[in-house]
């Protein structure tokens, strides 16, 4: 079946410092990922989708300068965070699709900044 | 930017009630809409999807789709204990499904 992996699962940084997140779909090959935010005080936010063939699109208040993503492959993504403080913290989902399929979710990272 | 309302924010319900979970889109090209349920610690899964007007069930869920109000409602029959869970409505266009917004989220619990 299809699974997307992410790594790490959770991860503390310190305020200032950079942190990156990885994500692999395994099991079938993404043509699309996308980059979501879960935090205690927001919502389920879009941060970025990333398409094969198309450059990366980043949703309002999200940048490439403060989470560039590379995805390299039909399978792997990854994405940093810049430069994090308090306010990136949260819960960072990858979804990975097949043309025209539903989206599956990786288990998450977990940002703490200190 | 577009946005997916859902509400109520959280809900209760009894063991063997039935739970209604309501969400709208912003966004009047959107005509594809997807369920999911992420329970605590987890990654959300999807449950269900819908496109076209009407009804969809599966088992103890049924969807329902407006398109003209682009409001879409998940109910569960008999819920259960295990369907205590965040249930996230999420919404796209069928020309890009690529691009999916979700919305805030319903926090349902089932009380044995």
């Amino acid at each position: 079946g299809a699974l997307v992996y992410q790594y790490p699962r959770r991860t503390i940084c310190k305020s200032g410092t950079s942190m990156r997140m990885e994500c692999q779909a395994v099991g079938f090959q993404a043509t699309s990922v996308a980059w979501y935010r879960q935090s205690p005080q927001k919502t389920f936010e879009l941060i970025a989708l990333s398409t094969v063939n198309s450059a990366i699109k980043y949703e309002q208040n999200f940048t490439q300068e403060k989470f560039p993503i590379s995805h390299p492959n039909l399978s792997f993504s990854s994405m940093t965070v810049l430069n994090a403080y308090l306010e990136d913290r949260g819960l960072y989902l990858c979804g990975a699709s097949r043309q025209h399929s539903d989206y599956t979710f990786g288990s998450g990272t977990r940002l703490l900044v200190i | 930017q577009q946005k997916v309302q859902q509400s109520p924010e959280s809900l209760i319900v009894p063991e063997g009630g039935m739970a209604s979970l309501n969400c709208t889109s912003s966004d009047r090209n959107v005509d594809y809409f997807w369920w999911y349920r992420q329970h605590s610690g987890k990654s959300p899964k999807m449950l269900m999807s819908i496109f076209s007007n009407g009804e969809k069930e599966e088992g103890r869920f049924t969807v329902h789709l407006n398109k003209a109000s682009l409001h879409t409602s998940l109910h569960i029959r008999d819920s259960q204990p295990s369907d205590s869970a965040l249930y996230l409505c999420a919404a796209g266009r069928s020309s890009n499904t690529n691009k999916v917004v979700f919305g805030t989220g319903t926090r349902l619990q089932v009380l044995p």
